[in-house]
């Protein structure tokens, strides 16, 4: 099975702090993804990379950056958090051959104070 | 903009019954629809996947449809039990990598 982990379930930070939240995949794959997910707004997502150090802007990047140094893992960093970015963050991970399946960790429930 | 739209979005049934969940988009030029569950605070989990190549797919309980050309995919549900409750997610991609996905169903089954 397919296994996505996600460093934390809850966590609660203050405003202006950095934040990371990391992505693990167990499945040696390509593409990996950052999405936020709020009520009213669905899914939304932050970036995604394609390879190791590669990385594109999804469709809301502004006040996050991302960190692909290992196929494995995806960071998600949030320079100075705001409380606006209080939400559930999810990881997933696909191939990169045409089916490209996507599979989700657990999520984040980011509080920020 | 792929738009994804799914309807309704709240579905309460008693348990035992067969039931349909729709999901339209608006750009057919998809290469292909994912469903997805979602129990409360917790990540997705993939239910199935259709490539635009294909009419349907299934899993046990689960079959998914598409019709590309009009812009649409259902999930049928056999059976259900109270055990499906839980909010299900249509996406679909395009070309590239990403997925763009509808707001969900929220799916009630009741003793």
């Amino acid at each position: 099975d397919v296994k996505v982990t996600q460093s934390s379930r809850y966590l609660v930070k203050r405003t202006g702090e950095k934040v990371f939240l990391e992505c693990v995949q167990d499945m040696d794959h390509e593409n990996m993804f950052w999405y936020r997910q709020d009520p009213g707004l669905g899914l939304r997502l932050i970036y995604f990379s394609y390879d190791v150090k590669m990385k594109e802007k999804g469709d809301i990047p502004e006040g996050y950056s991302v960190s692909r140094e290992k196929k494995e893992r995806f960071s998600l960093i949030l320079e100075s958090a705001s409380t606006n970015q209080t939400s559930m963050y999810l990881c997933a991970s696909s191939t990169g051959g045409a089916a490209r399946e996507q599979f989700f960790g657990p999520g984040t429930r980011l509080t920020v104070l | 903009k792929q738009e994804v739209t799914q309807i309704p979005a709240a579905l309460s049934v008693p348990e035992g019954e067969n039931l349909v969940l729709n999901c339209s988009f608006t750009d057919s030029a998809i290469y292909n629809l994912q469903w997805f569950r979602q129990d409360p605070g917790k990540g997705l989990t993939s239910l199935l996947l259709i490539q635009s190549s294909q009419r349907e797919q299934t899993s046990g309980r689960l079959n998914a449809s598409l019709d590309k050309s009009s812009g649409r995919s259902t999930l049928y549900i056999a059976a259900s039990q109270p055990g499906d409750s839980a909010t299900y997610l249509c996406a679909v991609r395009n070309s590239g990598y990403a997925l763009n996905f509808g707001k969900g169903t929220s799916l009630l089954v009741t003793p």
